[in-house]
């Protein structure tokens, strides 16, 4: 149950899109199309953004969107905005039946 | 409204056991997935267990053996018993609830801290 791998650190500035990697392996992000990406600010909890790899829950902005190819499931946030500065962790379900997160990545707005 | 509700932290010495409690409330625990999920002080995110809507139950590999996930009907409340608890078990611990059909945390409780110390 190693954790995904996911860059430390991704900066952008207002209006602009980044992409946000998560590598995995063929036992969990290449096995199933079950990736989910959280947004946390400090001291919150963690916030759905993303499920079954392109998926919106009710009320998330489309700014935020999936995608998977292979081992590798990417977040990319479009029209970057300043409240958007925070932590972004993916997931993905495992043949398992466990779940596994990703490393994090900071994100930053210049 | 679904609210969850984490309770039952606080500093426990190792080797020691602790209980904690998430109540739920605006949904019923036993029709749908739910999961634990533990912060280390300024770490990442890290997947603890699930017990899924027919009961079976599921751990990582650094819990298990150790922590017990199961949860009551009559007071919709999810539990994590956690025994042989190590320094390295100090964290934030979120309960959450998988979203409807769906692979993917969607409502979180605001966590309850766990400290391992001597």
């Amino acid at each position: 149950q190693s954790a995904l791998t996911q860059p430390a650190s991704v900066s952008g500035s207002p209006g602009q899109s980044i992409t946000i990697s998560c590598t995995g392996t063929s036992s969990d992000v290449g096995a199933y199309n079950y990736v989910s990406w959280y947004q946390q600010h400090p001291g919150k909890a963690p916030k759905l953004l993303i499920y079954d790899v392109s998926k919106w829950p009710s009320g998330v902005s489309n700014r935020f969107s999936g995608s998977k190819s292979g081992n590798t499931a990417s977040l990319t946030i479009s029209g970057l905005q300043a409240e958007d500065e925070a932590d972004y962790y993916c997931s993905s379900y495992t043949i398992s039946s466990t779940h596994v997160f990703g490393t994090g990545t900071k994100v930053t707005v210049l | 409204e679904v609210r969850l509700v984490e309770s039952g932290g606080g500093l426990i010495q190792p080797g020691g056991s602790l209980r904690l409690s998430c109540t739920a409330s605006g949904f019923t625990v036993n029709t749908n997935y739910m999961t634990w999920v533990r912060q280390a002080p300024g770490k990442g995110l890290e997947w603890v267990s699930v017990i899924q809507t027919g009961g079976s139950t599921y751990y990582a590999d650094s819990v298990k053996g150790r922590f017990t996930i199961s949860r009551d009907n009559s007071k919709n409340t999810l539990y994590l018993q956690m025994n042989s608890l190590r320094a390295e078990d100090t964290a934030v611990y979120y309960c959450a609830r998988d979203i409807p059909g769906g692979a993917g945390l969607g409502d979180w409780g605001q966590g309850t801290l766990v400290t391992v110390s001597s």
